[in-house]
């Protein structure tokens, strides 16, 4: 079965600090995708990373960056230096053949709220 | 500019009615999908659609109806079988590789709130 497993639902900070959110997967495909999306308050999901399960390189863009590791089956998303503009429901989600074509398995989302 | 459409933003129905959520992309994709999101919950995905003519069910499909006609168009009708509807539905599309597995990126759109009045 798949499945993704954000254990935190909820996390607030203060604006600057560093913030990590763990993401757990699970599916017995050797190729799969693994993506993080942000909601913000309107409501889009907007898309951020996507990684494939080959590439176990870590990942940086500006403050974010991705901890990818297959031997824990997670896929963890850092924060650096967080600014209000932060505060969203952020979600990982898994893409897999056992989960059907294109297809993407949500974990519940965790809503980080950036403090001034 | 390139995207995915949905109307209404907001949507009331009232028990015992039918109402359409319409959703229209213009991004040449092939594939399209309907998600569900309730409060604290992930998404769930109720129809997805592969090519024109063709849709197949998702895991929640129950008290819902699909079409697609066109290939940028993709409405979805919440009937009044669907208990309890009330929900953000969130409408996305994808390219699609027809022979192999590529896990292509799902764009999404700014979702409908549908309220049970």
């Amino acid at each position: 079965a798949q499945k993704v497993t954000q254990a935190q639902t909820e996390i607030s900070v203060v604006e600057k600090e560093d913030v990590t959110l763990d993401c757990v997967y699970e599916t017995r495909d050797t190729t799969y995708y693994l993506f993080w999306y942000k909601q913000p308050p309107s409501g889009e999901l907007v898309f951020l990373i996507r990684r494939n399960s080959f590439d176990e390189q870590n990942e940086i863009s500006g403050r974010y960056s991705w901890n990818f590791q297959k031997s824990t089956s997670s896929f963890n998303f850092t924060i650096t230096a967080s600014q209000v503009v932060d505060s969203a429901v952020y979600f990982c989600a898994l893409s897999s053949p056992q989960g059907g074509s294109e297809k993407l398995v949500f974990g519940k989302g965790m809503k980080l709220t950036v403090n001034p | 500019d390139g995207g995915i459409t949905q109307s209404p933003k907001y949507l009331f129905r009232k028990e015992g009615q039918n109402v359409t959520l319409s959703c229209e992309q213009n991004l040449n994709h092939d594939a399209m999908y309907w998600y569900r999101q309730d409060p604290g919950q992930g998404l769930r995905l109720i129809y997805y659609s592969q090519i024109v003519n063709d849709f197949q069910k998702g895991d929640i499909a129950e008290g819902y109806s699909v079409s697609r006609e066109k290939k940028e168009s993709f409405p979805l009708t919440v009937t009044s079988a669907q208990k309890n509807p009330t929900a953000f539905y969130l409408c996305a599309s994808s390219t699609r590789r027809r022979r192999s597995f590529s896990g292509n990126t799902i764009y999404f759109g700014e979702g409908s709130w549908l309220t049970v009045v």
